[in-house]
């Protein structure tokens, strides 16, 4: 059973912090990563995606790649309110376009 | 980034009869469609893959013939829940991509069985 996991938390923060997030899967023929965050009730969005070993930079979120641990991260600098939801970590199934989802980390960031 | 629509957003229907979504890709051809499901407080569960002029391909434990999916044009997928129950109450959401690229998802469709 190929599995993506993640802290359930929920995550508490608090405003201007930085919030660190994780994910580990299972795969090795996985090649893209990404990260979602949804809100209550609401579809997904992208946050970011890393194809490559390394860091990826995007404003005030960083993407962190490590596929020989097999370890995927979202670093969030100067966490808002508004950044409370749940963050979905997804990963490709082998060589396929199918992502398999993580059960998400909450992350509530209080003023 | 590309547009998704997916309709309706919430839908309350009776048991056994049958339920239609429609997923639209907006500006861009989709080579390919997903479709998931979400139950409270849970991940995403992949039902099939849908790609344009063929049968889907749906995962495993997911009934094709309860959850028919169409694919008939490269901006339109659809979901049809037949025979509903209220054990497939949930969150359907789909997602379309064009080839090498992130995949984008539709707002969603809340399924109430009653």
């Amino acid at each position: 059973q190929k599995e993506v996991e993640q802290n359930s938390g929920p995550l508490s923060v608090p405003e201007g912090a930085i919030a660190s997030l994780n994910c580990t899967y299972s795969d090795r023929g996985s090649q893209s990563f990404f990260w979602y965050r949804q809100y209550s009730g609401k579809s997904p969005e992208l946050i970011m995606f890393i194809y490559s070993n390394g860091d990826k930079e995007d404003g005030r979120f960083t993407a962190q790649l490590n596929k020989a641990s097999q370890y995927v991260s979202l670093l969030i600098r100067d966490s808002q309110p508004s950044d409370s939801a749940t963050y979905l970590c997804a990963v490709n199934q082998g060589n396929t376009d199918k992502l398999i989802f993580g059960t998400g980390t909450r992350l509530q960031v209080f003023p | 980034g590309a547009v998704v629509s997916q309709h309706p957003s919430r839908v309350i229907c009776k048991s056994g009869t049958s339920v239609k979504i429609e997923c639209r890709s907006l500006d861009f051809q989709a080579t390919t469609m997903f479709w998931y499901r979400q139950f409270p407080k849970q991940s995403l569960m992949l039902m099939a893959t849908s790609n344009e002029g063929s049968k889907a391909t749906y995962e495993q434990g997911v009934e094709k013939d309860k959850f028919l999916i169409n694919h008939a044009s490269l901006t339109l997928s659809t979901l049809t829940v037949t025979s509903a129950h209220p054990e497939d109450s949930s969150f359907y959401i789909c997602s379309a991509k064009i080839m090498n690229t992130e995949a984008f998802f539709g707002q969603g469709t809340r399924l109430t069985v009653v």
